[in-house]
């Protein structure tokens, strides 16, 4: 168990550029979540997979957000056109399937900063 | 949509101390799941215990004991002989039983956690 990987850990860009995230889920677990943590709250859900299936999209933020996971195994998020409020700390985190209350577990997150 | 709610920005113990953290939550399902998240700072977010719902009994793990209930929709988290690496941000979060599109952790916004030597 080497636990969910994500990259970068830090992302500075300019307003307007377009910005990719990239998360690896631990080996075994089939689900893969994407969540959003701005400073001082606590994680908003974005979006999840159930291997290469998005079965939740409706949360992610704007038209500008996108999650892909091609192959049922590494997760990318994509952000276009970035704006000043894009600004937080991206989480990704992994599970098995079954029970609800298979622990999800996170990675370290990717910092976004727009300047 | 089901909300959490942290009454508690921030909260101090004396090392070796106990703490309650508090946490109260709403919804209309009757099946779900509820799971304490630390977040220590700079680093992952790790699971510290977790409840059923149609468990009655309370969980617990090590030093780590929740108060469930159901009815007032409080889901309390207890720390005895609080250490130094007890400190962190504490989140509450909700999870709807199997079954449905979202299946995302519903999160509250964090109690911060200070440990005094």
């Amino acid at each position: 168990d080497t636990g969910v990987s994500q990259n970068p850990r830090h992302k500075i860009t300019k307003r307007g550029q377009n910005v990719t995230f990239r998360c690896d889920p631990i080996s075994e677990h089939n689900r893969l979540y994407w969540y959003r943590q701005t400073l001082g709250q606590g994680p908003e859900f974005l979006t999840y997979f159930q291997n290469e299936a998005q079965l939740e999209k409706s949360r992610l933020l704007s038209d500008r957000f996108s999650a892909e996971r091609p192959k049922g195994s590494f997760s990318t998020l994509e952000i276009q056109r970035t704006e000043q409020g894009d600004s937080a700390m991206y989480l990704c985190a992994s599970s098995r399937a079954g029970k609800s209350n298979q622990p999800q577990h996170f990675g370290d997150g990717t910092r976004l900063s727009i300047l | 949509a089901q909300t959490v709610t942290q009454s508690q920005p921030e909260m101090s113990v004396q090392e070796a101390e106990t703490v309650t953290l508090s946490c109260t939550y709403d919804t209309s399902e009757s099946d779900y799941y509820l799971f304490w998240y630390k977040q220590p700072p700079s680093r992952q977010m790790i699971l510290v215990i977790r409840q059923e719902a149609y468990k009655q009994q309370n969980a617990t793990e090590n030093r780590f004991s929740v108060n469930f209930q159901k009815a007032a929709k409080s889901f309390s988290l207890k720390i005895s002989d609080s250490q130094l690496g007890d400190a962190a941000m504490y989140f509450c979060a909700y999870r709807r039983r199997e079954g449905g599109g979202a299946d995302g952790l519903t999160f509250g916004k964090g109690t911060h956690l200070i440990i005094q030597p």
